[in-house]
């Protein structure tokens, strides 16, 4: 099975502020997607952004972008000036055959 | 963009009750479903996967008498636990992909919290 690894439980963010999210994986295939969902406190899962593995450019929606280093199985999430809203547990999501998910990132967003 | 109905939302019943939760794609056809399990604090625990007109697959050490998934049509999976006891009280969450092809997202159900009294 594959693994997806948060190494950050918790994060805190000044409002306004940019804030990285950590994910590495495990896998030895080419082909594969991966994903970022937020799950705020209502616990709906909200597909922030996602990355095809085959595309080098870096994936970004509004405020949100990924660095993703396919060489390295490394795929941040950096948010870009941080909202109340955005306070949420974020997944880290490795998918080719089902999907792998990562433990959670608690953010905090500072007033 | 796609919507994924669960019903209910929150049900709260007797040990030894059998609950059934339903999981609608609304505005497209999912041959396949997802069924996760969520402890408080922690990530979605995949617990099968509903193939549309076939058998679920189950992850391996969930029970298949006790969570029992049909998949009747192309747009509705049911999850049902049966005989559910206190142990068994937790967030479920389903979620179907848009697509034939296994590499689009997940689309997710807004969850049924369960509570075994």
């Amino acid at each position: 099975a594959q693994t997806v690894t948060q190494s950050q439980p918790e994060m805190s963010v000044q409002e306004a502020e940019t804030v990285t999210l950590s994910c590495t994986y495990d896998t030895s295939e080419s082909d594969y997607y991966l994903f970022w969902y937020k799950q705020p406190p209502s616990r709906q899962m909200i597909l922030v952004i996602r990355q095809e593995a085959y595309k080098q450019q870096n994936a970004t929606e509004n405020r949100f972008s990924v660095n993703f280093q396919k060489a390295a199985k490394s795929f941040s999430l950096k948010i870009s000036d941080s909202q109340l809203g955005d306070a949420a547990m974020y997944f880290c999501a490795y998918n080719r055959d089902q999907f792998y998910f990562g433990t959670g990132t608690s953010l905090t967003v500072i007033p | 963009g796609a919507v994924v109905s669960q019903h209910p939302s929150w049900v709260i019943c007797k040990s030894g009750t059998s609950v059934k939760i339903e999981c609608r794609s609304l505005d497209f056809q999912a041959t396949t479903m997802f069924w996760y399990r969520q402890f408080p604090k922690q990530s979605l625990m995949l617990m099968a996967t509903s193939n549309e007109g076939s058998k679920a697959t189950y992850e391996q050490g969930v029970e298949k008498d006790k969570f029992l998934i049909n998949h009747a049509s192309l747009t509705l999976s049911t999850l049902t636990v049966t005989s559910a006891h206190p142990e068994d009280s937790s967030f479920y969450i389903c979620s179907a992909r848009d697509g034939g092809t296994d590499y689009q997202p997940q689309h997710f159900g807004d969850g049924t919290r369960l509570s075994i009294l």
